[in-house]
């Protein structure tokens, strides 16, 4: 089985400042990796995903993640943020044999407050 | 291309009573997924339909929850008598294909158990 760990629930942080959120994960077997965004009232939007390939992976809203497969972790960064990147973020991962394609099992979330 | 249509957008029930969730995929996606949002939780994995056939029920409540896909029409999530632990948001997903591509997610349901 899989899980995802968001490690910080709430992270402050000042406009233009750099932000890291953190994800580890746990799983016997290959996985993909997700992280989504969720505005308030809002469905979630794919920021970017690692399937293959580089480690390190590019999104939208000039967010990026890095997957380090020994130490099981999809961390997201963003080398400036800005008042609007204030939402909830979300690392998933799925297995990526066989089962449900969109079976993805996701963290607690970690809530981005960006403060002018 | 309009995206993940789920209706209503909230909807408030009282106990004991019946809730219908509705959800309709991306044009020419045939797989639809349901997940379960609790305050202050990431979303659960609940339900994964192609069209007339449930494949994954693994993360459904043994009673009380249903869920359907049939060939016409949209994706339908009912809970029956309702209860107050109920109260959440319910997001659908929809995709192509299995395989790599992501799912694209509706902006919720979001009900009320008064």
């Amino acid at each position: 089985a899989q899980s995802v760990t968001q490690l910080d629930s709430q992270v402050p942080v000042f406009e233009e400042a750099p932000v890291e959120l953190r994800c580890n994960y746990s799983s016997s077997v290959s996985v993909y990796l997700f992280w989504y965004v969720q505005y308030p009232n809002q469905g979630l939007q794919l920021l970017l995903k690692y399937l293959s390939g580089s480690t390190l992976v590019k999104g939208i809203n000039g967010f990026e993640a890095e997957f380090n497969k020994s130490q099981t972790s999809f961390h997201l960064r963003k080398p400036s943020v800005h008042i609007s990147d204030t939402a909830e973020y979300f690392c998933a991962v799925r297995t990526n044999y066989g089962g449900s394609q969109g079976n993805l099992i996701f963290g607690k979330g970690t809530k981005l407050s960006v403060k002018p | 291309n309009a995206g993940v249509m789920q209706n209503p957008r909230h909807l408030v029930r009282r106990r004991g009573q019946e809730a219908r969730l509705r959800c309709s995929p991306m044009k020419g996606h045939s797989h639809v997924y349901w997940y379960r949002q609790l305050p202050e939780e990431g979303l659960k994995f609940m339900v994964y339909l192609q069209k007339e056939n449930i494949i994954d029920e693994s993360g459904m409540p043994k009673e009380r929850f249903s869920a359907e896909f049939p060939k016409e029409g949209p994706s339908i999530l009912r809970i029956q008598q309702v209860v107050r632990g109920d109260s959440a948001a319910y997001f659908c997903a929809s995709s192509p294909r299995t395989g790599g591509t992501e799912a694209f997610f509706g902006q919720g349901t979001r009900l009320t158990v008064v």
